[in-house]
């Protein structure tokens, strides 16, 4: 079935650091993405989106990148600190129609050591 | 800043008892969805729901699931007769309804089935 997925489980930075994670999906018809933050024992929260007349967008600290000739997402993170230190996942909106379902990657476990 | 709240915050039932999980989305969203995250799995849409019907649900929402929007504010997940694999995080997310965007999380409630 169509899905999104991640390309990493884990990545593990120094402090200071620039952060890149990726995600793949591939549902053609999907023109919104959101990337949220996951912190133990909370809700996923909201971090950045972008939609598909886009290629990219940029937020305080945060870029994310869209290419949709390979149907790739990307979320950077500059100056990484630790308290970025969490689970990452990317969604995709996948009927362009509000009140339908995010579907979900699995999840990259960001660790940031100082 | 406004925010979807969830009670309980733990619920802990015998497999086969009946449980309601209570959710308060965000007072002018219109949208309101369920979904699940089993422990170190990726978040699962169960169900949309959007003017006291529901728009779209997966496979995983089968009978003995039911949503009920029963008055202005609350917005619950009924689970008939749990299974100890219905033990999961249970995310509750409303979204305002215009385009494809942001749907806002709860905190979610741990569902223990034993």
């Amino acid at each position: 079935g169509e899905s999104v997925g991640l390309h990493l489980p884990t990545l593990s930075v120094q402090e200071g650091d620039n952060s890149i994670i990726n995600c793949a999906y591939s549902n053609s018809a999907s023109d919104y993405f959101i990337w949220y933050k996951q912190e133990s024992g909370k809700g996923p929260q909201f971090i950045i989106d972008i939609r598909s007349n886009m290629d990219k967008r940029q937020g305080q600290r945060v870029t994310v990148l869209l290419n949709k000739t390979v149907k790739h997402l990307s979320l950077q993170i500059a100056a990484t600190q630790p308290g970025d230190s969490a689970v990452y996942f990317c969604a995709e909106n996948a009927l362009n129609q509000a009140g339908t379902a995010l579907i979900f990657g699995k999840g990259t476990t960001l660790s940031v050591s100082s | 800043e406004p925010e979807v709240t969830q009670t309980p915050s733990h619920q802990v039932t015998q497999m086969g008892q009946e449980v309601i999980l209570r959710c308060v989305p965000i007072s002018n969203h219109l949208y309101f969805y369920w979904y699940r995250q089993i422990l170190g799995q990726k978040v699962e849409f169960l169900v949309s729901f959007y003017n006291n019907e529901i728009s779209e649900k997966s496979e995983i929402f089968d009978d003995q699931f039911s949503v009920e929007r029963p008055d202005g504010s609350n917005f619950t997940l009924k689970i008939r007769s749990t299974k100890l694999e219905d033990s999961a995080m249970y995310f509750c997310a409303s979204s305002e309804n215009l385009g494809p965007n942001e749907q806002f999380f709860g905190p979610g409630t741990r569902l223990t089935v034993l």
